[in-house]
């Protein structure tokens, strides 16, 4: 499968554990991105990195959340001391450059977290 | 500050007939527009794009129109399909940032 692969897709964690979710680019791809569905809600952009680059992080919250695209391995999502208000749908896309200008992003199947 | 706005959250349209999902945005800058397609519990699909260069772009049944001027662009399903029920998401877009989201529109195509 040449798609954006994520795992896991489900996950519940209790409050105050941690969450780490993957993500693999398309093969080629070396732009990712994470995004936020929270229920209700549409896509809410989190950060957009490049292979050992944060480029753009203004949508992730600044406690607690961190991510990292190492430059062998898949990027993380971390979420450290989740709370019930971090249950979401986690999308993460890739794309071959960065930003628009013709530039399509091929998102993955989501992990869902619960936090119970 | 939401930049790319869907002002419906759903649309109901008759098997065969034309869907319309309409699309604003705010910021000039932005040159690059898509539109994804997304199922429950699956992540959005790519479907069509533009740039802000054109004004129509067209890929079997579906055709986005862009009018720049207005800051607003439109997808035209036709003729809509059962299957072609699902969330559809605007997206906006310039050369060195992440994709801007609106937040869905709910389409549902009624036998």
């Amino acid at each position: 499968n040449a798609g954006v692969m994520q795992n896991p897709r489900h996950l519940v964690r209790r409050r105050g554990q941690e969450a780490r979710l993957r993500c693999s680019p398309m093969k080629g791809h070396s732009h990712v991105y994470w995004y936020r569905q929270l229920p209700e809600e549409g896509l809410k952009f989190m950060v957009y990195l490049q292979k050992e680059n944060i480029i753009d992080e203004s949508g992730m919250p600044k406690e607690r959340f961190s991510a990292e695209f190492p430059k062998e391995g898949p990027s993380i999502l971390r979420i450290q001391q989740v709370v019930r208000g971090d249950s979401a749908a986690y999308f993460c896309a890739s794309s071959s450059t960065g930003g628009g200008s013709g530039n399509t992003i091929y998102f993955g199947e989501g992990s869902w977290l619960t936090v119970v | 500050d939401q930049q790319v706005k869907q002002n419906s959250p759903s649309l109901s349209v008759q098997e065969g007939r034309i869907s319309i999902l309409n699309c604003d945005y705010t910021n000039s800058m932005f040159d690059y527009f898509l539109w994804y397609k997304k199922y429950p519990a699956e992540g959005p699909t790519f479907l069509i794009s533009i740039s802000s260069i054109k004004d129509k772009n067209e890929d079997g049944r579906f055709t986005v129109f862009l009018n720049k001027s207005a800051k607003h662009l439109s997808l035209h399903i036709v003729p809509s399909q059962p299957g072609d029920s699902a969330v559809y998401f605007c997206a906006a877009g310039n050369s060195g940032y992440a994709l801007n989201f609106g937040k869905g529109t709910s389409l549902l195509v009624t036998p």
